[in-house]
């Protein structure tokens, strides 16, 4: 079975600054995409950014990119120019097939002025 | 284009009860996925629905169980609550079409429904 970690429970970042956020998976499939999802108190989830594994490239999304290091099996998300508006609720998630998702426990960020 | 809508948004049942959410999703999207969220077990798969077929489940009970009508939209049910049924339930929609092969189309989430058993 896949298993998505999320070792950083909390983090927090000066507006303005760069903040990484960490994601680990454990997989034996060759073949699949990975994601980071941000939920704000809204409740909402909001994809962020996709990775696809075959891909050697690392997704970029504005101020969003991805170090996706696929030996290691890990998948890391930066955050450049941080504001007040990217504090929230960060989930790595993995997904092989279908519509199925697997998460990771989350990441609370906290933006400071 | 409308997004994923979820109904109720709030909901208090008494353990025992049954209970029905709904979920609609984006036009167009024929993919429909459930996901339960707690505090202590974070988010877990529930079953996923594709054209009015379960198409893949989730390690939980049969006391949870869903369904997708013609035009898409799909129901999940709890039966006989549980005070650990409580949770925040979300419901996603994608436009992936059917066959084996992986889609890259994200999933679109709803706001969810938060359920409260007492």
């Amino acid at each position: 079975a896949q298993t998505v970690t999320q070792s950083q429970p909390e983090m927090s970042v000066q507006e303005a600054e760069t903040v990484t956020l960490s994601c680990t998976y454990d997989t034996s499939e060759s073949d699949y995409y990975l994601f980071w999802y941000k939920q704000p108190p809204s409740r909402q989830m909001i994809l962020v950014i996709r990775q696809e594994a075959y891909k050697q490239q690392n997704a970029t999304e504005n101020r969003f990119s991805v170090n996706f290091q696929k030996a290691a099996k890990s998948f890391s998300l930066k955050i450049s120019d941080s504001q007040l508006g990217d504090a929230a609720m960060y989930f790595c998630a993995y997904r092989s097939s279908g519509s199925r998702l697997t998460f990771g426990e989350g990441t609370q960020l906290t933006v400071n002025p | 284009k409308a997004g994923v809508t979820q109904t109720p948004r709030y909901l208090i049942k008494t353990r025992g009860q049954q209970v029905t959410l709904s979920c609609s999703p984006i036009s167009g999207h024929r993919s429909v996925s459930w996901y339960q969220q707690t505090p202590g077990q974070g988010l877990q798969f529930l079953f996923e629905y594709f054209s009015e077929t379960q198409r893949n489940k989730g390690n939980f009970p049969g006391r949870f169980s869903g369904r997708q009508f013609s035009n898409s939209r799909s129901e999940m049910n709890v039966s006989t609550l549980e005070l650990g049924d409580s949770a925040l339930y979300l419901c996603a929609s994608s436009s992936e079409t059917g066959g084996r092969r992986i889609r890259n189309s994200p999933l679109h989430f709803g706001n969810g429904t938060r359920l409260t058993v007492t």
